[in-house]
């Protein structure tokens, strides 16, 4: 079973902070990595991908990936409270035709 | 911005009937997906449908889900008979070919009672 686990917080952190997330996926053969943000009832919406070991900056974002230890994390710089939602780790494993499999999603709470 | 849409937003029904859930996916995508979301739980892959059949699907998607692209741009998800654990958000995502990004619609939110 290919799985993704994330912690599901909350995640507190001061308004101007750094929010580190972190997520670990059991299927090595994984080649594709997805940082979803999610607000209550509505639907993932993408923030950034990741496909190659190493950092990946996009703005406030930036995603780190490892792949030998099966680690991806997003920081977000100068956290605000429109930040505060639910993120989704989402992974592309190996064989198949590009399903997403997510994590439970880590909780984050940015406070003013 | 081209954007994936979902139709109805809220859908109520009694357990047994058979339900239909609309998405126009983003219009020169290839690939399109059905995903659900039971409340509080992890978002889990339903179906992927590309070139006119279904490509892969979960253990979830059972006989009593079905897919179709009636058209060029309709894809629906087609729940025959009910039951009250299908009560769930469910989502549509298309991607283009050569990419791996999965665009996700606002979702249906299925209540089955």
């Amino acid at each position: 079973q290919k799985e993704v686990e994330q912690n599901s917080g909350p995640l507190s952190v001061p308004e101007g902070a750094i929010a580190s997330l972190n997520c670990t996926y059991s299927d090595r053969g994984s080649q594709s990595f997805f940082w979803y943000r999610q607000y209550s009832g509505k639907s993932p919406e993408l923030i950034m991908f990741i496909y190659s070991n190493g950092d990946k900056e996009d703005g406030r974002f930036t995603a780190q990936l490892n792949k030998a230890s099966q680690y991806v994390s997003l920081l977000i710089r100068d956290s605000q409270p429109s930040d505060s939602a639910t993120y989704l780790c989402a992974v592309i494993g190996s064989g198949g035709y590009n399903k997403l499999i997510f994590g439970a999603g880590t909780r984050l709470a940015v406070h003013p | 911005e081209p954007e994936v849409t979902q139709t109805p937003s809220h859908q109520v029904t009694q357990m047994g009937q058979e339900v239909i859930l609309r998405c126009v996916p983003i219009s020169n995508h290839l690939y399109f997906y059905w995903y659900r979301q039971i409340l509080g739980q992890k978002v889990e892959f339903l179906v992927s449908f590309y070139n006119n059949e279904i490509s892969e699907k979960s253990e979830i998607f059972d006989d009593q889900f079905s897919v179709e692209r009636p058209d060029g741009s309709n894809f629906t998800l087609k729940i025959r008979s009910t039951k009250l654990e299908d009560s769930a958000m469910y989502f549509c995502a298309s991607k283009p070919g050569g990419k791996e990004t999965q665009y996700f619609g606002p979702g249906t939110r299925l209540l089955v009672l």
